[in-house]
């Protein structure tokens, strides 16, 4: 299994610009999540889904759209870019049912510059 | 507002010593406490504790949870150099369908040779 994976690496925007970070997950789990990582502020959660067709706002949702049409891609698209939106993304999934919920497996990250 | 403070923040510390991060919260609907290691890439899982005074252990790393007190400590015995790393606490909640993780700021440890 290659796990979760995400594209691209890095990227670098300016602002204004609209792009779309992929994720995808071949472990046929239910929910995935999006965060963001900021220096000193741990991960914060933009958006989730608990399967296909189902996605829900976290804590930091403005500027961000997701949606999921399969239980394997869940792609986050930045609308117009803006230099607050320059952080890390990871994107995250678990199996749904009992405690495995909580145990997310995180994909290596994305690297968003906005200038 | 549901929050996760760690600390400290950051600790350098040199082969052999051993250390504790500490984990504090106060989020409602509990339903786990997990930490994760993360080494200038995605976070790895560490632990899961659910029960309070159930000591998790895996090699010289141990982790126990306190829910009367509303906090964690994760030790790391003999520490070595490959230990670097952020040390991330996060609390799942119930939250809709399932859980949603609620993450500290971190603790950066730096362990020199």
């Amino acid at each position: 299994n290659a796990g979760v994976t995400q594209t691209p690496k890095f990227q670098v925007l300016k602002t204004g610009q609209s792009m779309t970070l992929q994720c995808a997950q071949d472990m046929n789990h239910e929910y995935m999540s999006w965060y963001r990582q900021d220096p000193g502020m741990g991960l914060r959660l933009i958006h989730y889904s608990v399967g296909a067709g189902i996605t829900d706002q976290g804590e930091v949702p403005n500027g961000y759209n997701v949606s999921r049409s399969t239980t394997e891609d869940f792609p986050l698209r930045l609308l117009s870019a803006a230099p607050s939106q320059t952080s890390v993304y990871f994107c995250a999934s678990s199996p749904r049912g009992g405690r495995s919920t909580d145990t997310q497996y995180f994909g290596p990250g994305t690297r968003l510059t906005v200038l | 507002e549901d929050k996760v403070v760690q600390s400290p923040l950051s600790l350098v510390v040199h082969e052999g010593d051993t250390v504790t991060l500490n984990c504090s919260y106060e989020v409602t609907n509990f339903r786990s406490l997990l930490w994760y290691k993360q080494e200038k890439k995605a976070p790895t899982f560490l632990f899961m504790l659910t029960s309070s005074g159930i000591e998790k252990k895996s090699g010289r790393l141990s982790s126990i949870l306190d829910k009367k007190e509303l906090f964690s400590i994760l030790n790391i015995t003999a520490t070595q150099t490959g230990d670097s790393a952020v040390y991330l606490c996060a609390v799942c909640k119930v939250y809709n369908q399932g859980g949603k993780l609620i993450f500290g700021q971190g603790t950066e440890l730096s362990v020199k040779p």
